[in-house]
């Protein structure tokens, strides 16, 4: 079993509408939980952190958390052609300090 | 966050060559970390490079085939020795962030091997 685990689409969501990005992992000791965005080309760019469970909010986005499940969620509300990218769930380790990336969900907003 | 600058962007091998990848962040920092993506892959950690001392490896990566250095907190460099094909990949050169839990990357090294 993989350590990070995601759905690798590609999701394609029309503009304006909500996208939704799912993710589970193994690690139950794992404290601390990323989603990165990776546009084509480029290097991951952190858009959210969450480390309690529950929602946290931050512009257009939203992670949720659900250490019970071993679950990690983004929505991204008011979908814009700009995010589409490819988006990288990450995890620490039970150590704290490595940083375990799941294989990515592609994102295609449609304008 | 610190800003990680990494060289060379990219670079085309010949096969049996090696080739060292630079990493420098504007401050100091305690953990970095190298890792790879291979085209249309996400990201596999290779090593956390300490500081003054050996490299702590993940399985399936070794010293000899990726050396690693780091004499301070500031700098770290990897080296992909004797290059085979199945070595072109993007490495990327990570570090954590004040609070080390969040990690930032480098721009990438963009590795074709002929």
């Amino acid at each position: 079993q993989k350590e990070v685990e995601q759905n690798s689409g590609p999701l394609s969501v029309p503009e304006g509408a909500i996208a939704s990005l799912n993710c589970t992992y193994s690690d139950r000791g794992s404290q601390s939980f990323f989603w990165y965005r990776q546009y084509s080309g480029k290097s991951p760019e952190l858009i959210m952190s969450i480390y309690s469970n529950g929602d946290k909010e931050d512009g257009r986005f939203t992670a949720q958390l659900n250490k019970a499940s071993q679950y990690v969620s983004l929505l991204i509300r008011d979908s814009q052609p700009s995010d589409s990218a490819t988006y990288l769930c990450a995890i620490t380790d039970t150590g704290g300090f490595k940083t375990i990336f799941g294989a990515g969900t592609r994102l295609f907003v449609k304008a | 966050s610190a800003v990680i600058s990494q060289k060379p962007s990219r670079d085309i091998c010949q096969r049996g060559t090696s080739l060292t990848i630079q990493c420098q962040v504007d401050s100091q920092v305690t953990m970095m970390f190298w890792y790879r993506q291979q085209p249309g892959q996400s990201l596999t950690l290779i090593a956390t490079a300490n500081q003054g001392s050996e490299a702590t490896y993940e399985s399936g990566f070794v010293i000899d085939k990726f050396p690693i250095s780091r004499p301070n907190l500031t700098f770290s460099t990897l080296t992909v020795s004797n290059m085979s094909p199945e070595d072109s990949s993007i490495y990327l050169c990570s570090a954590l962030d004040g609070s080390n839990t969040e990690a930032f990357f480098g721009q990438g090294t963009r590795l074709t091997v002929v």
